[in-house]
C-alpha cells in the first residue's frame, strides 16, 4: 500500500505561471513532510519543509501548504521558470523518529515542465 | 565543500553475480540512509545507520541484501545474488542528525544505476 501518493505523474505550465503539485498521505503518524526535486542523473535535492503544526511554509518562490484534516500537500512554484522543470518527490517521516529524519517515505513522483 | 560521493556511477552484472556499492557520505554526518528507486516508483528505503546505534534494516526486501558502514563513515551496500528484479538507481543520503534538535536535511548523492542481465 502505497502511504505517500502522487497521483498526477506529469504536469506542464507555462513559463511565469503558478505550478501546483499534489501530495496525499495515509498515515496519521507523519508529522513531517518535505519536497525534493531531482534533475535527471542527479540525486533528489531537498527543496522545502513543513511540520505538521503548521500549515503554510514558504520559502522565495516555494509554498508548500498542508492540510491535516484532509491529510494533503501541495506545492505551489510561482512564478514557475523553465528551470524548474524537474521531478518533483513528495515525502514524509514519522513521528517516531528523533533528531534525524530517519525513514523517509516518498511518492512516484511528478514530473514538470515548464515552457518558455 | 564535497557532498555525497557514490561509486560506480553504473553497473552492469549477471544475474547470480554479487554487487557492491558504495557511499561516501558529507564529512561529519552521523546518519546515513540507503533508498532504491525502480523504474517508475518512487524512492525506497533500505537501511539507516545513526552513529554507533545498530543500523534500522527494516527496509531490506531479502537476506541477500546488506549493507555495512565502516568507522562511522565510508558505506558499503552488498546485493548477493542478483536477480533482475533488483534493477534500479540504489541511492545514498547522509545528513548531521544532530541528537535532541529538529530534523535536518539529508544530502542525497547521484545514485548508482544497476542493471541485472
Amino acid at each position: 500500500d502505497q502511504q505517500v501518493k502522487q497521483n498526477s505523474p506529469s504536469l506542464s505550465v507555462q513559463e511565469g505561471r503558478i505550478s501546483i503539485l499534489n501530495c496525499d498521505y495515509t498515515n496519521s503518524m507523519f508529522d513531517y513532510f518535505l519536497w525534493y526535486k531531482k534533475y535527471p542523473a542527479e540525486g533528489p535535492t531537498f527543496l522545502i519543509s513543513i511540520s505538521s503544526i503548521k500549515d503554510k511554509n514558504e520559502d522565495g518562490r516555494f509554498t508548500v501548504f498542508l492540510n491535516k484534516s484532509a491529510k494533503h500537500l501541495s506545492l505551489h512554484i510561482v512564478p514557475s521558470q523553465p528551470g524548474d522543470s524537474a521531478v518533483y518527490f513528495c515525502a514524509a517521516s514519522p513521528k517516531n523518529y528523533g533528531g534525524s529524519q530517519g525513514n523517509l517515505i516518498f511518492g512516484k513522483g511528478t514530473k514538470l515542465s515548464v515552457k518558455p | 565543500g564535497a557532498g555525497v560521493s557514490q561509486s560506480p556511477s553504473n553497473k552492469v552484472t549477471e544475474k547470480g553475480k554479487d554487487v557492491e556499492l558504495r557511499c561516501d557520505p558529507i564529512s561529519g554526518h552521523t546518519a546515513l540512509y540507503w533508498y532504491r528507486q525502480s523504474l517508475g516508483q518512487g524512492l525506497e528505503f533500505l537501511i539507516y545507520f545513526q552513529g554507533n546505534s545498530a543500523p534500522d534494516k527494516s527496509g531490506l526486501p531479502s537476506d541477500r541484501f546488506s549493507a555495512e558502514r565502516t568507522g562511522g563513515s565510508v558505506s558499503t551496500l552488498t546485493i548477493q545474488r542478483t536477480q533482475q528484479e533488483d534493477s534500479a538507481v540504489y541511492l545514498c543520503a547522509s545528513s548531521l542528525a544532530p541528537a535532541g534538535l529538529p530534523r535536518d536535511t539529508q544530502y542525497f548523492g547521484p545514485g548508482t544505476r544497476l542493471t541485472v542481465l
